[in-house]
């Protein structure tokens, strides 16, 4: 089936530590998008991609990094510089820019602080 | 458990009647509206779009009106089953602007009473 996959369902941080959320989709979807959500909270854009090889930061991407080096992968680093890293991750995928297309969400990925 | 509901606006429906929920958007230039249903520790999943050349679009049980003079979205859902419980969040796009693609907004959570 086409869709988006998200692992680890569950994830765990050390002090110092940085980790990485994978996200992988078979929609053949140009765009890719990182959010987190908070309790109470909509959906904050953290990066986006709107092609391979390229990504733009969204409204809060300090202390996270991500790569685009395949269309079907977009994964998402927290790093250490992230004081706050304790939230659901949600991927999604579209087909396009400024296409008015739906985003498509994968199950996400809740990170916790050990 | 997981939740994404926490103080978010709450509506609290007997199951067989219908529910309305409400969503203010805030671009009067968006000309792309969508409607997502969140479960518990799940991903949003699409529900039905619209956009702004209709004001009315009806889906299997679900019907969105948009407002564009008060910029105001509602989505009916027809019949409320025990399914139905989850939190609803509308999104907003105006093709002309930026790449980053949909707005989102917080989000309403329906309890369905037995």
């Amino acid at each position: 089936d086409g869709g988006i996959t998200q692992s680890p369902k569950y994830l765990f941080r050390k002090e110092g530590q940085n980790v990485t959320l994978s996200c992988e989709q078979n929609l053949n979807h140009d765009a890719m998008y990182w959010y987190r959500q908070d309790p109470g909270q909509g959906l904050r854009l953290i990066y986006y991609s709107q092609i391979v090889n390229d990504f733009q930061k969204g409204d809060i991407a300090e202390g996270y990094s991500v790569s685009r080096e395949k269309k079907e992968s977009f994964p998402l680093t927290v790093t250490s510089a992230q004081k706050n890293p304790t939230a659901f991750y949600l991927c999604a995928s579209s087909k396009g820019q400024n296409s008015n297309q739906p985003q498509h969400f994968g199950d996400g990925t809740r990170l916790s602080i050990l | 458990g997981e939740s994404v509901g926490l103080h978010l606006p709450t509506l609290s429906v007997q199951e067989g009647d219908n529910s309305i929920i409400n969503c203010a958007y805030s671009n009067s230039a968006s000309d792309y509206f969508i409607w997502y249903k969140q479960e518990s520790g799940k991903g949003p999943q699409f529900i039905i779009d619209i956009r702004s050349n209709m004001d009315k679009r009806q889906g299997q049980r679900v019907t969105v009106l948009l407002n564009k003079t008060v910029k105001h979205l509602s989505l009916q859902i027809a019949a409320t089953q025990p399914g139905d419980s989850a939190v609803y969040f509308c999104a907003e796009n105006y093709s002309g602007g930026g790449a980053d693609g949909l707005t989102f907004g917080k989000g309403t959570h329906l309890i369905i009473q037995p």
